[in-house]
C-alpha cells in the first residue's frame, strides 16, 4: 500500500535553531497538506500545495514558517528560528485529485528546548 | 480557532458497551468527513458523508449526517480493545481546505 514519507521522525532542536522537515507524498497526488498538531488536539492546517503551487498558507506563521514544494513532488517545511510553543507533531498529507480523504504520513515529532 | 467542535472531548467504556461521538459546525458543510488517530499514530482516513441525513455503515461503525448539514455522528456498537484511539471529524469549512475537529479520544476497558 502507498505511503506518505516523511523525515524525520523525531526532531529535538534548541529555540532559535533552524528546522526542517520533509514529506514525499503518494506518487501522483497533486494535492499535498502540512498540518500541525498539538498534543491532545485536532490537526490544524499549515499549507496547501496544488501542484507547486501554494493554494492556501493564510495559517503558517510566515515570519518564521515557510514551505516549499519545488518540482510538485516532495515538500519542505522549515522554522527558522525555532521556539518553544513550536513543538508539536508535524504531519504531511496527500490527496489524489477528485480523491477523498487525506492519507497521511506518519509525522515528525519536534521538541523545542 | 476552531470551527469544528466535537463532543465528548474523552469517553471511557467497557468493552462490549456502545460509543457515540457528535460532531458540531458553526456553518454548514458540503461533506464530512471522519479518521481515526490511533495512540502514537496518524490519522487515518475512514469515510466520507456528503448528502443531507446520510448514513453509512462500516462494520460496528455507523456514521451519520445531519439533514442541516452542519453535524454529525460516529456510533460504534459493541466496543473493542482496537477501538481505541481519537476520533476526529472534518469538514471544508473555507473553500477546500479541511478543518478538524477537536477530536474525541476512546478508552475501551477489557
Amino acid at each position: 500500500e502507498a505511503e506518505v514519507a516523511q523525515s524525520p521522525r523525531y526532531k529535538i532542536t534548541e529555540k532559535s535553531q533552524a528546522v526542517a522537515f520533509w514529506c514525499d507524498p503518494i506518487s501522483g497526488h497533486a494535492t499535498l497538506y502540512w498540518y500541525r498538531q498539538i498534543l491532545g488536539q485536532g490537526p490544524e492546517l499549515l499549507v496547501q500545495f496544488q501542484d507547486e503551487s501554494v493554494v492556501d498558507d493564510s495559517q503558517l506563521p510566515k515570519d518564521r514558517f515557510s514551505a516549499e514544494r519545488l518540482k510538485g513532488v516532495d515538500s519542505t517545511l522549515k522554522i527558522q528560528p525555532a521556539e518553544l510553543g513550536d513543538s508539536a507533531m508535524y504531519l504531511c498529507a496527500s490527496r489524489p485529485t477528485g480523491g477523498l480523504g487525506y492519507t497521511f504520513g506518519s509525522g515528525t515529532r519536534l521538541t523545542v528546548v | 480557532g476552531q470551527q469544528v467542535m466535537q463532543i465528548p472531548q474523552y469517553q471511557h467504556v467497557q468493552e462490549g458497551e456502545d460509543f457515540t461521538t457528535y460532531c458540531n459546525s458553526s456553518t454548514t458543510l458540503s461533506n464530512i468527513q471522519w479518521y481515526k488517530q490511533r495512540p502514537g499514530g496518524h490519522p487515518v482516513f475512514l469515510i466520507q458523508l456528503v448528502k443531507s441525513g446520510e448514513v453509512k455503515k462500516q462494520k460496528r461503525l455507523t456514521f451519520q449526517f445531519g439533514e442541516a448539514k452542519k453535524n454529525s455522528s460516529l456510533h460504534i456498537t459493541a466496543t473493542q480493545t482496537t477501538d481505541v484511539g481519537t476520533y476526529f471529524c472534518a469538514g471544508p469549512i473555507s473553500g477546500n481546505q479541511f478543518y478538524f475537529g477537536t477530536g474525541t479520544s476512546l478508552t475501551v476497558i477489557p
